[in-house]
């Protein structure tokens, strides 16, 4: 059963650092790109960053870009979100999903989601 | 960056109508448009993909048309599971992944 499980979330203080960490199984874990995609208490979906299945190339949403790191470690299957700075406005369900291909592989999509982590940053 | 704009933000339908839900994007992203289906508490799932496929496992009442820059996803006959909040997102011009603010879809 493909799975994926995040941890980590947390109260925090505002300029405070947390990581997250998305565990997954049942799929071929090293061979997936992954993201992290967030949502804020009654809103929508916003999405955070992707790493792709080498550990290499990353891409952030201008929103985070400097303060987030996303990262792998393949031998664990696991990403994890590095936050910094963290800001009222960070508040939200942080969600890890795949990046799958549908379509005979032509179309990006989210695949597999996790069930959420909840990130709450307020002093 | 791509921007996605759906409308009606939300909706009131009963059991056994049709419902239509409309995306759209700023410039054309051909067919890149993906739909995903959010009920409470829980995590996103993919209903459509390339705009008209059907994910496995998802009811053939559900069927998404468009390209371009207009989409739409419609659901046949509403069933009382299908009661959501359901996303369109682009995979065109990426990165940044852009979703749609969402549509509601409650009980009448």
């Amino acid at each position: 059963q493909e799975q994926l499980v995040e941890s980590g979330g947390d109260v925090v203080q505002p300029g405070s650092s947390l990581t997250l960490s998305c565990v997954g199984s049942g799929f071929t874990f090293s061979s997936s790109g992954m993201h992290w995609v967030r949502q804020a208490p009654g809103k929508g979906l916003e999405w955070v960053a992707i790493v792709w299945n080498d550990g290499i190339n990353k891409y952030y949403a201008d929103s985070v870009k400097g303060r987030f790191t996303i990262s792998r470690d393949n031998s664990k299957n696991t990403i994890y979100l590095q936050m910094n700075s963290l800001r009222a406005e960070d508040t939200a369900v942080y969600y890890c999903a795949t990046d799958d291909y549908f379509g005979s592989g032509s179309f990006p999509g989210f695949g597999i989601w996790g069930q959420g982590t909840m990130v709450t940053v307020s002093s | 960056d791509i921007q996605m704009t759906q409308s009606p933000s939300s909706l009131s339908a009963s059991v056994g109508d049709r419902v239509t839900i409309t995306c759209r994007a700023s410039q054309s992203i051909s067919r890149y448009l993906n739909w995903y289906q959010q009920k409470p508490g829980k995590a996103p799932k993919i209903l459509i993909y390339a705009a008209s496929g059907l994910q496995s496992g998802v009811p053939s009442r559900f069927s998404g048309s468009g390209s371009g820059t207009d989409f739409t996803l419609t659901i046949s006959s509403l069933q009382p599971e299908d009661f959501a909040t359901y996303y369109c997102q682009q995979s065109y011009s990426i990165p940044p992944y852009t979703f749609g603010q969402g549509t509601k879809l409650e009980i009448k």
